[in-house]
């Protein structure tokens, strides 16, 4: 079974700072990852995904890069600002792509 | 509607009660999902449909869970004799081909809590 995990679980950080979220997946025959945000009591937004065969993607202050041996991958969030206040979920899916194995995601507080 | 929509936004059922939780996909979505996230958890899988064919039902954590997609759209996720443990957030989600890979639309969920 495809394990997910998301370190650190909880990251608070003065505005304007560089951050680094780290995810990591145990079965690498990944068909895409995918980066989502989560604000309470809202849905799930796509942020940023990377096919397999990709090394990274970036979206505007997003950057996420893919290590698909290793297992691992990072979401990178340059000048942070109190609206990137929410938790990061990462999700892999695997070849038969009909479902997301979720981590438990890191909640980030980005401090005026 | 321009979203998925999951409606009750909130309910309390009492421990074994049954309860039924809506989810009206984006018009002409193909498939859809249940999955249910646990406080402090990442969502966990339940079900899956493409169209009104139940395709995957892997996660339902047992058979007090069922799902439904009577005509391809609207989904109803059904508790039988809710437990405590039943307490979560339950997300649907819709995309517009088979699969997970091209344009989906996650709701806002349903919040269970069971007492």
């Amino acid at each position: 079974k495809q394990e997910v995990t998301q370190i650190p679980a909880a990251l608070s950080v003065p505005e304007g700072e560089n951050l680094v979220l780290n995810c990591s997946f145990t079965d690498s025959a990944i068909y895409n990852l995918q980066w989502f945000r989560q604000d309470p009591g809202k849905g799930l937004t796509s942020l940023l995904l990377i096919q397999s065969s990709q090394r990274e993607q970036t979206s505007g202050r997003l950057n996420a890069s893919l290590d698909k041996s290793s297992g691992r991958s990072t979401l990178y969030i340059a000048a942070s600002q109190p609206g990137d206040s929410a938790t990061y979920l990462c999700a892999v899916i695997l070849d038969n792509f009909n479902k997301f194995y979720f981590g438990s995601g890191t909640k980030l507080n980005v401090k005026p | 509607g321009a979203g998925v929509s999951q409606s009750p936004r909130y309910k309390v059922a009492k421990r074994g009660q049954d309860v039924a939780l809506r989810c009206d996909p984006i018009s002409g979505h193909v498939s859809l999902f249940w999955y249910q996230q646990a406080l402090g958890q990442g969502p966990e899988f339940l079900t899956y449909f493409q169209n009104e064919a139940q395709l995957d039902k892997s996660g339902l954590p047992s058979d007090r869970f069922f799902a439904e997609r009577p005509e391809g759209s609207v989904s109803t996720l059904k508790i039988q004799r809710t437990q405590q443990e039943d307490s979560a957030v339950y997300l649907c989600a819709s995309s517009l081909y088979a699969g997970l890979n091209y344009g989906y639309t996650f709701g806002s969920g349903t919040r269970l809590t069971v007492v």
